[in-house]
């Protein structure tokens, strides 16, 4: 499968505690996005690379996140001291510059006890 | 990005059409309309995209009004696999890899 991948699929954690999520983006897509979608709503943007470079942030991208492409291929998302409020899917897609259709993955589903 | 406004939920019978409205009133001249749907527990998948005329593929069809304020995505004979949140999308064609902007969607509902 060629797909943007995604891993862990689940997390379960507890508040205060550290998560890393990865997202691994369909080969040779220099572009790749964060989303984050809790229940009942549409995913809301968190953050796009152009390559190694981070481009744009949200607002909802509060200072306990980061995120990180260091090579330009795969990123991570690094939510540190997690609260109830962050729990929900992460949401990472991926598409080539000059494309208009964006590719997702299958999401990391966040709990935060 | 202007927004779009598209019904909450609709059910529909599995083997029939089913035509999923979207208002987008305020369209700007350079607007691609694009619809995606998500899958239960999957991300969001394209479906199709249209700027002016209608548009075919193997998943469904748009159909554009001929002012721009409004469109319908068919589904030519829908089954229980179609059930899934629809997102209708507008894009500025200036800016293909902008950030996705979604609204709630439409729950779609299949009966058997």
């Amino acid at each position: 499968d060629t797909g943007v991948s995604q891993d862990p699929r689940h997390k379960i954690t507890k508040r205060g505690q550290n998560v890393t999520f990865r997202c691994d983006p369909i080969s040779e897509h220099n572009r790749l996005y964060w989303y984050r979608q809790t229940l009942g709503q549409g995913p809301e943007f968190l953050t796009y690379f152009q390559n190694e470079a981070q481009l744009e942030k949200s607002r909802l991208l509060s200072d306990r996140f980061s995120a990180e492409r260091p090579k330009g291929s795969f990123s991570t998302l690094e939510i540190q001291r997690t609260e109830q409020g962050d729990s929900a899917m992460y949401l990472c897609a991926s598409t080539t510059g000059g494309q208009e259709t964006q590719y997702f993955g299958p999401g990391t589903r966040l709990l935060v006890l | 990005d202007a927004k779009t406004t598209q019904p909450n939920s609709m059910e529909s019978n599995e083997e029939e059409p089913v035509h999923l409205p979207c208002n987008h009133s305020t369209i700007s001249g350079t607007d691609y309309i694009h619809w995606y749907r998500q899958l239960p527990s999957q991300g969001p998948e394209y479906v199709i995209h249209g700027l002016t005329s209608n548009v075919n593929n193997r998943m469904a069809s748009l159909a554009i009004a001929e002012d721009r304020k409004s469109s319908t995505l068919i589904l030519h004979r829908a089954t229980l696999r179609d059930a899934a949140v629809y997102y209708c999308i507008l894009r500025d064609s200036g800016r293909p890899d902008d950030k996705i902007i979604f609204g709630k969607g439409t729950r779609l509902h299949i009966l058997p």
